[in-house]
């Protein structure tokens, strides 16, 4: 089956600190690797994706890269600011399951000034 | 930008009420799910559509039923509220075969059942 495993939390940086959020999966088939994050009392928001081995998603400074030879997809920043404090998912999508995901169990954030 | 609205941010009911929580999405996408997120426990699928009037599900439908009358809406019902189904219920869709994958939330209804 399907599964993605990611960096327990809680996570505490400073800000101007250097992030990463480990994350590796294993799955049936040819996924696609997501990471979305989740503000206090929102609901989850796609923060970037990749599709294929060797991608590498980016978006508001965050990266990550499809590594299909180590099977992860580990999140970056090279410096976090407050507002990045939140909840990142790991999640990974396979065209044959339907259109259901697999998440991580999430990693909170926290980035103190 | 695509959007997913559910009925209430909040909502407080008694144990045993019949309980309907509305998702709405205005982006045609075929899939939609529910999901109950608990600290400590992630986020857990509890039914999924992938068509009008159709549903699957998921990994704790217990206690819950959904329709889908409509593409755009997706309802999850709760039969005989209980203590143990207070927590966040997350809505989301997603495009179907044609799509990667990746899911668009809701903003969450956190239900207190007292």
């Amino acid at each position: 089956g399907n599964s993605v495993t990611q960096m327990e939390g809680p996570v505490t940086l400073s800000e101007e600190a250097f992030l990463t959020i480990n994350c590796t999966y294993t799955a049936t088939g040819y996924p696609s690797l997501f990471w979305y994050v989740q503000y206090p009392g929102e609901g989850l928001q796609l923060l970037l994706k990749a599709t294929k081995a060797d991608d590498k998603g980016s978006n508001k400074g965050f990266e990550a890269t499809y590594r299909k030879e180590t099977t992860s997809f580990h999140l970056e920043k090279g410096s976090v600011q407050v507002s990045d404090s939140a909840v990142y998912f790991c999640a990974l999508s396979v065209a044959t399951n339907a259109g259901k995901s697999t998440f991580g169990d999430g990693t909170t954030l926290t980035v103190k000034p | 930008d695509v959007k997913v609205t559910q009925s209430s941010r909040y909502l407080v009911k008694r144990t045993g009420e019949k309980v309907f929580l509305e998702c709405v999405q205005d982006m045609d996408h075929e899939n939609m799910f529910w999901y109950r997120q608990d600290p400590g426990l992630g986020l857990r699928l509890i039914y999924f559509s992938y068509d009008v009037k159709m549903k699957e599900k998921g990994d704790i439908p217990e206690g819950y039923s959904v329709s889908r009358e409509k593409k755009e809406r997706f309802s999850l019902i709760l039969e005989s509220a209980s203590t143990n189904q207070t927590s966040m219920y997350l809505c989301a869709s997603s495009y179907g075969l044609a799509g990667l994958g990746e899911q668009y939330f809701g903003p969450g209804t956190r239900l207190t059942v007292t």
